[in-house]
């Protein structure tokens, strides 16, 4: 099962107006990372913030870190029609294993 | 750095029949992962290779599935005896084994089980 769960699940803004997504997660983590995905491509790495980092940026992304409420989200200010695609955060859980968790992602709709 | 390659991009089979993917990751890049990926879900664990060793496999991986990754270069993930089910988007990953990289993933191959 997924441990990481996006919201909202979509979302449709104007160009020009910031998007806000979250995710939360189930355990503790070494790092949580997010990706941008195209329909029918892969995975396109946005962010890593490590478990001791609360906030990051990174051009028009702001991503932060609440491990104590095992939240992240991440922030596209002056949103683009390009950025219109599905997010996606994923953990890296501190439990010993290298399996890497995806959410259900949030699809972002930039309209012009 | 000429990011991660998959192939084929599009697989269309009868059930029952049996399937082979290829992915060629990052040159440098000891941490190979498969994933699947079905409509409007976010990618889910397949396996892991560290180099050549497949130090983990996700209890989706049924007797159906292996992966193999000769000389730690390439990956091949093999799904025997197709089944509806088994109709996804399988994506490849690769990262360097330092701790706290990111994944660097191909375009994918999309299985459709006829």
């Amino acid at each position: 099962s997924q441990q990481g769960e996006e919201d909202p699940q979509a979302l449709s803004i104007q160009e020009g107006e910031n998007a806000t997504m979250n995710c939360s997660y189930k355990t503790s983590i070494n790092n949580l990372q997010w990706y941008r995905q195209n329909s029918g491509r892969g995975l396109v790495h946005l962010i890593l913030i490590r478990s001791n980092e609360r906030e990051k940026h990174s051009g028009r992304l702001r991503v932060t870190l609440d491990t104590s409420k095992k939240s992240s989200s991440l922030l596209i200010t002056a949103s683009r029609a390009a950025d219109t695609a599905s997010y996606f955060c994923a953990t890296d859980p501190t439990s010993g294993t290298y399996k890497y968790i995806f959410g259900t992602g949030t699809r972002l709709k930039v309209l012009a | 750095d000429t990011g991660v390659s998959q192939n084929p991009r599009h697989k269309i089979t009868k059930r029952g029949q049996n399937v082979t993917f290829r992915c060629d990751p990052i040159s440098e890049h000891n941490r190979l992962y498969w994933y699947r990926q079905t409509l409007g879900q976010g990618p889910e664990f397949l396996t892991y290779f560290q180099n050549e060793a497949q130090l983990e496999k996700s209890r989706l991986l049924s007797d159906r599935f292996s992966a193999e990754r000769p000389k730690g270069s390439f990956s091949t993930l093999e799904i025997q005896r197709t089944e509806q089910g088994d109709s996804a988007m399988y994506l490849c990953a690769s990262s360097s084994g330092t701790g706290n990289q990111p994944q660097h993933f191909g375009d994918g191959t999309r299985l459709s089980i006829l």
